[in-house]
């Protein structure tokens, strides 16, 4: 079975930092994947990581440590934009994707 | 914007009724999933269809079928249909195939189905 958790709600500040914790315990595993999901609309990729370590793009970065079932997405620079829910996902074979519940991120002025 | 087009968009059902859902993969994209999201929920794995056939199912029951066309694009059918079926439901497309990197999946824009 996939059980894949998340935080249900952060709130933060803009200009600031914040970390969006996942871990996750699957079957299989073939990769870990951020979408960003405003309300009402379809989620759009931000980052994934197969490996361990650090990937950066732009103001987001993910990391994946797979021994502990860990991942975390780092959003830079918050803008009020950046307020939507964050979701993460295990791809396991062949693009089948296990999402947690995701995590609805606040950004306060 | 994905390349990924679903229809309709929302659509209003009564208990016990049939629907379908259609899904048009982005161009070039042989393999489609469709996943349903209930109201503050993460999406589910639902099926994925690569080259017309079923290629995985999650957690549904049989009501819930599918088609692939050999344009890869691709129909969700839900028969009985019951109140807690009520959901966004989703789908994407990607490029799937031994020997390939690892791909993203593109996800369409959703229909938002209401069982009353």
């Amino acid at each position: 079975g996939q059980n894949i958790d998340q935080p249900t709600e952060m709130t933060a500040t803009e200009g600031a930092i914040v970390q969006i914790n996942c871990t996750y315990q699957t079957s299989g595993f073939n990769g870990l994947f951020w979408y960003q999901q405003h309300a009402g609309e379809a989620p759009t990729f931000l980052s994934y990581n197969v490996l361990d370590g650090l990937e950066e793009k732009g103001r987001f970065s993910s990391f994946l440590s797979r021994s502990k079932g860990y991942s975390y997405l780092l959003l830079k620079e918050l803008q009020m934009k950046d307020s939507a829910s964050y979701l993460c996902a295990v791809r396991e074979d062949f693009n089948k994707f296990y999402f947690g519940s995701g995590t609805k991120l606040n950004v306060k002025p | 914007e994905t390349g990924v087009t679903q229809s309709p968009t929302h659509l209003i059902k009564t208990r016990g009724q049939q629907v379908t859902l259609r899904c048009s993969s982005q161009s070039g994209h042989n393999t489609v999933s469709w996943y349903q999201q209930a109201l503050g929920q993460g999406p589910q794995f639902i099926f994925q269809y690569y080259r017309e056939e079923e290629n995985g199912r999650g957690n549904f029951p049989p009501r819930f079928s599918g088609l692939q066309f050999p344009n890869y694009s691709s129909e969700l059918n839900v028969n009985a249909l019951e109140l807690d079926d009520s959901a966004l439901y989703l789908c994407a497309s990607s490029l799937g195939g031994a020997g390939l990197e690892l791909t993203e999946a593109f996800f369409g824009q959703g229909t938002r189905l209401t069982v009353v």
